[in-house]
């Protein structure tokens, strides 16, 4: 069965250091998205992607974090200047279209740690 | 904007017993509803989903849910649970509409099963 790949599982920074969180989404899905979860905390909604572009963000998506669809098959978040409440679980999703077939598939997560 | 509250974070049951596991949600109109399901090290499964039409929904590993509008309530239920069911279990809620979406989600039930 298809699934969303996301590497590395674990990643430990230093506060300031650039991360680069790397997702490969399911073959034929269209739309990309990042959520994050803090430690006992609900999993938020960070971005939404689609045809090269941002489609949607959260007010927590700040100037620090950008993502990118580098070549055909991986999605990238990054976070330029990590700080420590950047410490969280980042999910990866994708699904094949909007709307009604909007089914969200995720991957099992990125835990980022920083120092 | 749309919320969702789990009120139970940790349930325990005894293997064979049934269960129901809480979601109330806020949101002005009719929202597109989901069971997520996270077992340790894994991403989130998609247990179930409701878009419209019949309010009682099948989902996979013998779980459902029903919709009911007066209560703002999607509360999943199994007749019969199993050891492998223990993992955390997520109610998430998502705007219809063109395009991409983003999901809100509650803060989950652990769910613990005694053998």
């Amino acid at each position: 069965e298809p699934e969303v790949t996301q590497t590395p599982s674990h990643q430990v920074t230093q506060m300031g250091q650039e991360v680069i969180l790397r997702c490969v989404p399911i073959s034929n899905h269209l739309y990309f998205y990042w959520y994050r979860q803090i430690l006992g905390q609900k999993v938020e909604f960070l971005v939404s992607f689609y045809n090269n572009e941002i489609s949607e963000k959260s007010e927590i998506f700040d100037d620090q974090f950008s993502v990118e669809r580098p070549d055909g098959s991986n999605f990238t978040l990054k976070i330029r200047s990590t700080k420590l409440e950047d410490s969280a679980m980042y999910f990866c999703a994708s699904s094949v279209a909007g709307g009604r077939e909007n089914i969200q598939y995720f991957g099992a997560g990125t835990r980022l740690s920083v120092l | 904007a749309q919320s969702v509250t789990q009120p139970d974070i940790h349930i325990t049951v005894s293997e064979g017993a049934s269960l129901e596991l809480r979601c109330n949600y806020s949101y002005g109109a009719t929202p597109y509803l989901f069971w997520y399901v996270q077992s340790p090290g894994q991403g989130l499964q998609l247990l179930l989903k409701y878009f419209s039409g019949d309010t009682l929904v099948q989902g996979i590993k013998g779980f459902e849910a029903e919709f009911k509008r007066s209560q703002s309530s999607f509360n999943l239920r199994k007749p019969s649970v199993h050891w492998s069911d223990a993992a955390e279990y997520f109610c998430a809620v998502g705007a219809p509409g063109a395009g991409s979406y983003q999901l809100t989600f509650g803060k989950g039930t652990k769910l613990s099963v005694i053998p």
